[in-house]
């Protein structure tokens, strides 16, 4: 089974200053796409950004980028000029692209945005 | 279209009791899934649906656990005689074919007292 580890229970970061959340990732597949997902406090999760694997350019969006390390298994998530409501948990998920839809999450990341 | 509705938003019953969630998920959407959450955990999937079939069911589905989606629209899932670890968040989720990515409802959060 595929398994998602965010090893950064908190983070913490100022208003307009950058942070990056790291997420690791186990599997045997080569054909797979990967996620971050934002959850508001009370709030459903939304996505904010998803990287195929066979793409070995970075995703992009907005004030939002990944680092995908494909060799390493790994997917970290940089916030550039951090905004008060990007405060949130953010997860990290993997899915397959051959066999089930169903994303593996990570346990999530709780962002502080600090004035 | 609103996007993925669920209902109740809460729920608190006394163990023993059967509960019931019901999700909406957006129109043209094929594919309906129910994940669970605890505190300070990432969502576990439950299962998924693709139109009325139910074709993936997670361990975590124990027998007490049942879901349906009876005309491939709206999914119900049941929680027969709750214990105390059934109190989570159940979350629904839906996607049209071919997309990865899932839109999410805003959850219903069970309390088993």
């Amino acid at each position: 089974a595929q398994t998602v580890t965010q090893s950064q229970p908190e983070m913490s970061v100022q208003e307009a200053e950058t942070v990056t959340l790291s997420c690791t990732y186990d599997t045997s597949e080569s054909d797979y796409y990967l996620f971050w997902y934002k959850q508001p406090p009370s709030r459903q999760m939304i996505l904010v950004i998803r990287q195929e694997a066979y793409k070995q350019q970075n995703a992009t969006e907005n004030r939002f980028s990944v680092n995908f390390q494909k060799a390493a298994k790994s997917f970290s998530l940089k916030i550039s000029d951090s905004q008060l409501g990007d405060a949130a948990m953010y997860f990290c998920a993997y899915r397959n692209s051959n066999s089930g839809y169903a994303l593996n999450f990570g346990k999530g990341t709780s962002l502080l945005v600090t004035p | 279209d609103t996007g993925v509705s669920q209902d109740p938003r809460h729920k608190i019953t006394k163990r023993g009791q059967n509960v019931t969630f019901r999700c909406d998920p957006i129109s043209e959407h094929n594919r309906l899934y129910w994940y669970r959450q605890t505190l300070g955990q990432g969502p576990e999937f439950l299962t998924y649906f693709q139109n009325e079939a139910q074709l993936e069911k997670s361990r975590l589905l124990s027998d007490r656990f049942s879901a349906e989606r009876p005309k491939g629209s709206f999914s119900t899932l049941e929680i027969q005689r709750t214990e105390q670890g059934d109190s989570a968040m159940y979350l629904c989720a839906s996607n049209p074919l071919n997309t990865g990515e899932l839109f999410f409802g805003e959850g219903s959060r069970l309390t088993v007292l």
